[in-house]
C-alpha cells in the first residue's frame, strides 16, 4: 500500500499561472481534504470531499477549485496563482473519522 | 465563533515527561485528536479522544474533559525523536480544525 501520494513534490509557478496538485489514496476512504501550511500558521483546510462526485469548502477556499471524480483522487486547481499562494500543500483522506492520513506535501513557490 | 489556543513551544530534557494543553472553543463537537509533525514531514495521527477520560498509546497518553473544553497531551521517558510540533485538533462536522500547534524541543 502507498497510503496517499501526491505529485508533484515540488514546483515553481509565475504569477498568473494555472497548475493542478494530484492526490491518490489506495486506502478506499470516503473522506479527502487539501490543506495548506504556512510558516506559524498550522495547517488550514482549503476544500474537502466526503464522497466521490462532491466536494465541499473549507476556512480558505478562495482562489482554488477541486473535483473528486474518483474516489480515490482529489484533484486542487489553482487557475491563476499568486505569491500568496506559496506554500506546502496536503493532502489528507480518511475514512470518515479523525483520524486523517497525510501525503508528504507539495512545496509550491509562485514567483 | 471558533478558537484554539495551545502553547508555542515547550522544552524539556530527554528521559523527562511533558504535557501539552489545549483548549477550544468549536461548533460541533465530536472528539480532540492529536498529531505530530516533524520539521519537514508530513503529520501523523497520534490519538483520539471522544469521550472524557484518558486514552494511553505506548508512551503517549491523551486526555479530554468535554465540560472544561480541555485537552492534553501527556508525553513520558522522552525521547530525542520527539522532537516535533504537536497539533490538537477537534473534530466535528466531517473535518478537524488545527491550530498553531505546539514545538517540542528535547533536549539532551
Amino acid at each position: 500500500n502507498a497510503g496517499v501520494t501526491q505529485t508533484p513534490k515540488f514546483r515553481v509557478l509565475k504569477t498568473g499561472q494555472s497548475m493542478t496538485l494530484l492526490c491518490a489514496q489506495d486506502m478506499n476512504h470516503e473522506y479527502m481534504y487539501w490543506y495548506r501550511q504556512d510558516p506559524g500558521m498550522g495547517l488550514r483546510l482549503i476544500h474537502y470531499s466526503v464522497g466521490e462526485g462532491t466536494t465541499a469548502k473549507g476556512e480558505v477556499p478562495d482562489g482554488y477549485n477541486v473535483s473528486r471524480l474518483k474516489k480515490q483522487n482529489f484533484l486542487l486547481g489553482l487557475e491563476s496563482a499568486a505569491p500568496s499562494q506559496t506554500s506546502v500543500y496536503f493532502c489528507a483522506s480518511s475514512p470518515g473519522a479523525a483520524t486523517e492520513y497525510f501525503g508528504p506535501g507539495t512545496r509550491l513557490l509562485v514567483l | 465563533g471558533q478558537s484554539l489556543e495551545q502553547p508555542s513551544e515547550v522544552t524539556a530534557v530527554e528521559g523527562a515527561i511533558v504535557q501539552i494543553n489545549c483548549t477550544y472553543q468549536t461548533s460541533g463537537f465530536y472528539g480532540l485528536s492529536w498529531y505530530q509533525q516533524h520539521d519537514g514531514g508530513a503529520p501523523t495521527f497520534l490519538s483520539y479522544n471522544a469521550l472524557d477520560g484518558l486514552e494511553e498509546t505506548g508512551r503517549f497518553s491523551s486526555f479530554l474533559s468535554r465540560s472544561d473544553s480541555y485537552g492534553y497531551l501527556l508525553l513520558q521517558e522522552l525521547q530525542m525523536k520527539d522532537s516535533a510540533s504537536y497539533f490538537c485538533a477537534p473534530w466535528g462536522y466531517s473535518t478537524l480544525t488545527f491550530g498553531k500547534g505546539t514545538m517540542l524541543l528535547v533536549s539532551p
